[in-house]
């Protein structure tokens, strides 16, 4: 069974600063790996998409990599701002899915930007 | 461009009672999938639709049922609900190649 852990769950920097976040997941078979964000009392909102055969995305400050062999993804978050402030979730769509391309998900990063 | 719209937002229930969740999209995808999400635990698949007419169990089904009524909805139902589906419920949607999946703003069940 797929799994996707997220470290650390919670994390808190001043603005200005660059950070990453990490997932990782147990099965390399996957068709892609999303990131998202959520903010509080919203749904979830796609971010970057990669697929099984990329080992990059990148959109504006964000650049989301990933290393299939290993089954690990980071999103990395350039020149941070309070407006980033949101809990980010990855998730793979693993093959064994097949034609309905369902995801497992991580438990997600809180992350908290400081002014 | 409304994307996925769920109703309702909120609702709460007793011990016993049963709801529909409603979910429709406008972006004529063919999956949709309902989700839940629970403090520490991600988002965990109920069930989902691949296209109109199918609909196959997620990861926790028990305690659900759903409807796939046409390409654009996809409900969730209660039959008889228990404090354990106390839970933020996802509606999202998608096309079948390699493209982001959209979600709904949620529903926040709480069942007393």
């Amino acid at each position: 069974k797929q799994e996707v852990t997220q470290i650390p769950a919670a994390l808190s920097v001043p603005e200005g600063e660059n950070l990453v976040l990490n997932c990782s997941f147990t099965d390399s078979a996957i068709y892609n790996l999303q990131w998202f964000r959520q903010d509080p009392g919203k749904g979830l909102t796609s971010l970057l998409l990669i697929q099984s055969s990329q080992r990059e995305q990148t959109s504006g400050r964000l650049n989301a990599s990933l290393d299939k062999s290993s089954g690990r993804s980071t999103l990395y978050i350039a020149a941070s701002q309070p407006g980033d402030s949101a809990t980010y979730l990855c998730a793979v769509s693993p093959i064994s899915s097949g034609s309905a391309r369902q995801l497992t998900f991580g438990s997600g990063t809180q992350l908290t930007v400081l002014p | 461009n409304a994307g996925v719209t769920q109703t309702p937002k909120f609702q709460v229930l007793k011990t016993g009672q049963s709801m529909t969740l409603q979910c429709a999209q406008d972006m004529n995808h063919n999956s949709m999938y309902w989700y839940r999400q629970d403090p520490g635990m991600g988002l965990r698949l109920i069930y989902y639709s691949a296209s109109e007419g199918t609909t196959d169990k997620g990861e926790v089904p028990n305690g659900y049922n759903v409807s796939r009524l046409n390409k654009r909805e996809f409900s969730l139902r209660l039959e008889s609900a228990a404090p354990s589906q106390t839970s933020v419920y996802f509606c999202a949607s998608g096309p079948l190649l390699n493209s982001p999946l959209h979600f709904g703003n949620g529903t926040r069940l709480t069942v007393t």
